[in-house]
Formats: structure tokens, C-alpha cells, sequence
């Protein structure tokens, strides 16, 4: 039972390059969550599925893409990396919408 | 619109000393609050949780946390910390199910040998 697990763990990309983060949990959770987490500002939210086959966005969208894959998967896009997007990001699930949430170990990304 | 406010962002504190964490937030309704803990390095793990019932909540580690309504605040508290407790806490409220969980800053706990 692995929990959450994110791939890849780091990353660097030049400006404009784009990326799939990927997340995927074993728990039959219905929510899945991206965050990302920079220093001060706590945790922000990027996306969210609620269940298999929606997608809302959070406080921080812009320039990312999600898509629920199914139950288990929820990728994150970079169509177009900008240093803006230097951060570390983390996905989560639940069972219950915004109920106790369960985190994988986080992508530490760099954009230079 | 709902906020969480974490008052400190660092406090340090001997080792075997007690400590507090401070987490207050902005509502006039019932919420749902979350301590979440998070070791360097690490992605964030559940401390303990408030959805009703009694106020007094006991996680994992010996932390607790007490939930007062007339003050909207849910501080999170140790008797004797240990050196293993460095990490940094957040505090998250929601309305419920249908409202996203908003999320304080963070207090980094940081204990002096």
C-alpha cells in the first residue's frame, strides 16, 4: 500500500519547456488535489477533482492543466514553464471532498 | 470569505519544554479544522481533526488541540516536545464537504537542544 505517489521527485526546465507532473493513489479515494507550496504562503491550490471525471480549479490555475485519468491517476500540465512556476508540488486525495487529505512526498520543480 | 491565520511563523522552544501553536479563522458558522504536519523534506501528514463532539481533540505524537468557538480558534499544544517534533505545522478549516479547505501560512517548530 504506497499511498500517494508523485513522479518525478525534481525537475528543472528552461522557460517555455512544458511538463506532466504525475500523482497516482491506491486508496480508491474519490478527491484528488494539486497544490503548490512556496515559502510563507503555505499550501495553494492549483486543481481539484472531486470525483473520477471532474475538474474545478483552485486559487492558482493559471498557466496549468490537470486531467483526472481515472480514479487512481491526476496529472498536472506545464504547457509553458515560467520562473513564476519554480515551487514544490504536491498532490493529495481523500475520501471525502475536503476531508482528511493524504499527501504524496511533493515534485520540487525549477524553472530557469 | 473564510481565512486562517497561524499568528507566528517560527517559534522556538527548549527541548522538554512546553509548547503552543497558535491558528485562529475568520467564521461566524460551524467549520471543520485540520492539523497538518509537515517533516523536512516530507509531503504533509494529518495531526489531528475537529468535525463536532468534544472540543478537546488528542492526535498522534501527545499533540492536542482545543477548539474555541467564541474566540475561532483551535491552537494546537504539546506538554514536552522532543527533538523529532521539528517540522513545520499548518492549520486548514473548511466549512464542510463543499467548500475548499483554506490554509494558514505555517509555523515552523523549531527545538533547542
Amino acid at each position: 500500500n504506497a499511498g500517494v505517489t508523485q513522479t518525478p521527485k525534481f525537475q528543472v526546465l528552461k522557460t517555455g519547456q512544458s511538463m506532466t507532473l504525475q500523482c497516482a493513489q491506491d486508496m480508491n479515494h474519490n478527491s484528488m488535489y494539486w497544490y503548490r507550496q512556496d515559502p510563507g504562503m503555505g499550501l495553494r491550490l492549483i486543481y481539484y477533482s472531486a470525483s473520477e471525471g471532474t475538474t474545478d480549479k483552485g486559487e492558482v490555475p493559471n498557466g496549468y492543466n490537470v486531467s483526472r485519468l481515472n480514479k487512481r491517476e491526476f496529472s498536472l500540465r506545464l504547457e509553458s514553464a515560467a520562473p513564476s512556476q519554480t515551487s514544490v508540488y504536491f498532490c493529495a486525495s481523500s475520501e471525502v471532498q475536503w476531508n482528511e487529505q493524504f499527501f504524496g512526498p511533493g515534485t520540487r520543480l525549477t524553472v530557469l | 470569505a473564510q481565512s486562517v491565520t497561524q499568528l507566528d511563523s517560527q517559534v522556538p522552544v527548549f527541548e522538554e519544554a512546553p509548547v503552543e501553536l497558535r491558528c485562529n479563522y475568520s467564521s461566524s458558522v460551524s467549520v471543520y479544522l485540520f492539523w497538518y504536519v509537515q517533516y523536512p523534506n516530507q509531503g504533509l501528514q494529518l495531526l489531528l481533526k475537529y468535525l463536532s463532539g468534544s472540543t478537546l481533540v488528542k492526535g498522534i505524537n501527545g499533540f492536542e488541540a482545543e477548539f474555541n468557538k467564541s474566540q475561532t480558534s483551535f491552537h494546537l499544544r504539546k506538554p514536552s516536545v522532543h527533538i523529532s517534533d521539528t517540522a513545520e505545522y499548518f492549520c486548514a478549516v473548511t466549512l464542510d464537504s463543499n467548500y475548499q479547505l483554506i490554509w494558514g501560512a505555517g509555523t515552523k517548530l523549531i527545538i533547542k537542544p
